[in-house]
């Protein structure tokens, strides 16, 4: 079964140091998504990319995050400097373009900033 | 006002009860809705479309209403294995993030 795939599934960093997650989506998925997830809460959108375009990073923190998509494949997120309150597990998702569809997730970057 | 509002819970419910969650969105506009299911330090996974008809799968049965811009979620016969967090979540359209109540938790006791 086709799987997103998170890379690292654990991240424990310093805060102002910089750190970074992997997101393979899907074959085919022309839709990925960035979500944040606080222990406790939902998930809320960082970034979504449509190939390898933004199509709204308007909840994305500019100053310290930043995401790309170069190939429309695969994506990267990264943190610089990171924070304490930036501790929370960080989702990849994917979905097929067109109709509202199902969004299927990676296992997640579960980040401690210490 | 959040967008998508639930009762965070917890439930806590005996084995075979029938449990319900409701969840209420903000956005008039909204066109497509679904139920999430978390499981404790897991992925969100889809657990089913809610359609303006109503909708079933099994011991699951989703409402949506419109007017009341108002979704429900109903479980029957409870399992064990049904405990997890249910995540309400709203789109506007086809390619439109996903919006995401904050989970209702549901514990099912033996």
């Amino acid at each position: 079964e086709a799987e997103v795939a998170q890379s690292p599934r654990y991240k424990i960093t310093e805060k102002s140091q910089a750190v970074a997650f992997w997101c393979d989506p899907i074959s085919g998925h022309a839709t990925l998504y960035w979500y944040r997830q606080i222990l406790g809460q939902g998930p809320e959108l960082l970034v979504q990319f449509q190939d390898e375009s933004v199509v709204d990073d308007s909840q994305l923190p500019k100053d310290r995050f930043s995401a790309e998509r170069l190939k429309g494949v695969d994506s990267t997120l990264k943190i610089q400097p990171a924070e304490l309150g930036d501790s929370a597990m960080y989702l990849c998702a994917s979905s097929s373009q067109g109709s509202p569809s199902e969004a299927f997730f990676g296992q997640g970057t579960r980040l401690t900033v210490v | 006002r959040k967008e998508v509002e639930q009762d965070p819970g917890p439930f806590n419910v005996p084995e075979g009860a029938t449990v319900a969650f409701n969840c209420t969105y903000s956005n008039s506009a909204s066109q497509s809705f679904f139920w999430y299911r978390q499981d404790c330090r897991k992925e969100p996974k889809l657990l089913m479309s809610v359609y303006s008809s109503g909708n079933e799968d099994g011991r699951f049965t989703a409402q949506l209403n419109r007017a009341s811009q108002y979704i429900s979620l109903l479980i029957r016969d409870s399992k064990l294995s049904d405990s997890a967090t249910y995540l309400c979540v709203v789109t506007l359209s086809g390619n439109t993030p996903l919006v995401f109540g904050k989970g209702t938790r549901l514990s099912v006791i033996a």
